[in-house]
């Protein structure tokens, strides 16, 4: 069974710029959750999706957005892009809303220059 | 809001030999908790979760850890480490009726022969 796939690996952008980040979950799951993981850091929640609904919201500015499709993929959207959002972005499914539990990807690498 | 300690950034330990990574939390309610392995440049990988019943938990790769709840505690232990053990460790925590991770900031456990 595949796992959480994320594209792309890994990306570099420059400062002001946008990017978009994808995740597909696990088969039958329905949640999905993204995550930052800053160098040396432990990850950070950014957003938590269920039935294309947003569920939650970490303490992250109104740059960063997500939505999630009717086959359960999503995509994270950071608009004008600081040197700071430089990271490994992980996204998690799950069954449900609150777990428990998550299966994480394999992340996605963002450099921005 | 609930929080997660990691009381150790590194732990250095030879190989064959035991070793504890400590973990407080703190939460006015009740919580589930995890720990996650995530080796050089890949996600994160489930080890094993508390979420009722047996105090003891056993996981993958010979890890088990205690939940105690009168010390807000959930240490993680290994018998006899490997090299391959080499990684770095988070402990995390998630409300029952949460929707997402509270993350350490992560012990990096270094196994020498």
């Amino acid at each position: 069974d595949a796992g959480v796939t994320q594209s792309p690996t890994h990306l570099i952008k420059t400062r002001g710029q946008h990017v978009t980040l994808r995740c597909s979950p696990i088969s039958g799951h329905k949640s999905v959750s993204w995550y930052q993981q800053v160098l040396g850091q432990g990850p950070q929640f950014i957003f938590q999706y269920y039935e294309k609904e947003e569920r939650g919201r970490g303490n992250f500015p109104d740059r960063f957005s997500a939505r999630q499709f009717p086959n359960y993929s999503s995509e994270l959207n950071v608009n004008a892009l600081l040197l700071g959002d430089s990271a490994l972005y992980l996204c998690a499914s799950s069954l449900g809303p609150g777990g428990p539990g998550y299966t994480f990807g394999s992340g996605t690498r963002l450099t921005v220059v | 809001a609930q929080s997660v300690t990691q009381l150790d950034s590194q732990v250095p330990v030879f190989e064959e030999a035991p070793v504890e990574l400590r973990c407080n939390y703190s939460s006015s309610v009740s919580v589930y908790l995890f720990w996650y392995v995530q080796y050089p440049n890949q996600g994160l990988q489930l080890l094993l979760k508390y979420l009722s019943g047996s105090t003891l938990v056993k996981g993958i790769n010979g890890f088990e850890a205690e939940f105690n709840k009168s010390q807000t505690s959930f240490h993680l232990r290994k018998p006899s480490v490997h090299i391959s053990d080499t990684a770095e460790y988070f402990c995390a925590v998630d409300l029952v009726s949460g929707y997402a991770l509270n993350f350490g900031k992560g012990t990096s456990l270094l196994v020498t022969p």
